[in-house]
């Protein structure tokens, strides 16, 4: 089964514009989460959706958005981009067992640098 | 609030050592689950164990094995006979019932293995 994709895996932008990054989950896995990375933060929580819905929500401000498809893909946008926006950006998948806390399962990250 | 510490930054072992891997929790759930990714120079986490609360038995895989305390909220992992391949960051990290899939991780031990 192939593993989670996301695209691009790599991206420089400029501040002020816009970014949108894919992730594809694993087949049948319904949820999707994304978390940014960076030396000074490490591994921080955006958001979660499961079933074209946001079902939870990191401290991130609305610059960063995202968006999951009815088949489970996924888009994460970040909107005015600034230099402390660059970090590698990972998605992960998981199967969403009814209440039961699921494995997540990893992409290779979009790394994004905003110069 | 939900909090994973890992104390050790960075550790340099010779090859074939056995070295262990500390992780420190906080949580006011009953119910969560602990996690160990492993993210080797090319950025992707890479899921090694997932432990419920309820389940405080050692486990044991190949050359890595986990020790799980409730006592001392503690979720250490140790690898025997390392080698050059096991040179990574290692992540702990948690998740709670009532926060869903949501995960909150430890900044990280980087792990150096020499020949």
């Amino acid at each position: 089964k192939a593993g989670v994709t996301q695209t691009p895996r790599y991206l420089i932008k400029t501040r002020g514009q816009q970014v949108t990054l894919s992730c594809s989950p694993i087949s049948g896995h319904r949820s999707v989460s994304w978390y940014q990375q960076t030396p000074g933060q490490g591994l921080q929580f955006l958001f979660e959706y499961f079933s074209e819905t946001q079902r939870n929500k990191g401290n991130f401000p609305g610059r960063f958005s995202g968006r999951q498809f009815s088949n489970s893909r996924s888009e994460m946008n970040v909107s005015t981009l600034e230099l402390g926006d660059s970090a590698l950006y990972l998605c992960a998948s998981s199967l969403d067992g009814q209440g039961v806390t699921d494995t997540q399962y990893f992409g290779p990250g979009t790394r994004l640098t905003v110069l | 609030a939900q909090k994973v510490t890992q104390a050790q930054t960075e550790i340099s072992v010779v090859e074939k050592e056995d070295v262990t891997l500390d992780c420190v929790y906080e949580t006011r759930d009953t119910t969560y689950y602990l996690f160990w990714y492993k993210q080797p120079p090319s950025g992707e986490l890479v899921f090694l164990i997932r432990r419920n609360s309820f389940d405080e038995q050692n486990e044991i895989s190949g050359r890595y094995s986990w020790n799980f305390q409730k006592s001392t909220s503690s979720f250490n992992f140790t690898i025997t006979a390392s080698q050059v391949v096991d040179s990574a960051v290692y992540f702990c990290a948690l998740s709670e019932e009532s926060s869903g899939d949501k995960l909150t991780f430890g900044t990280g031990t980087r792990l150096a293995v020499r020949p």
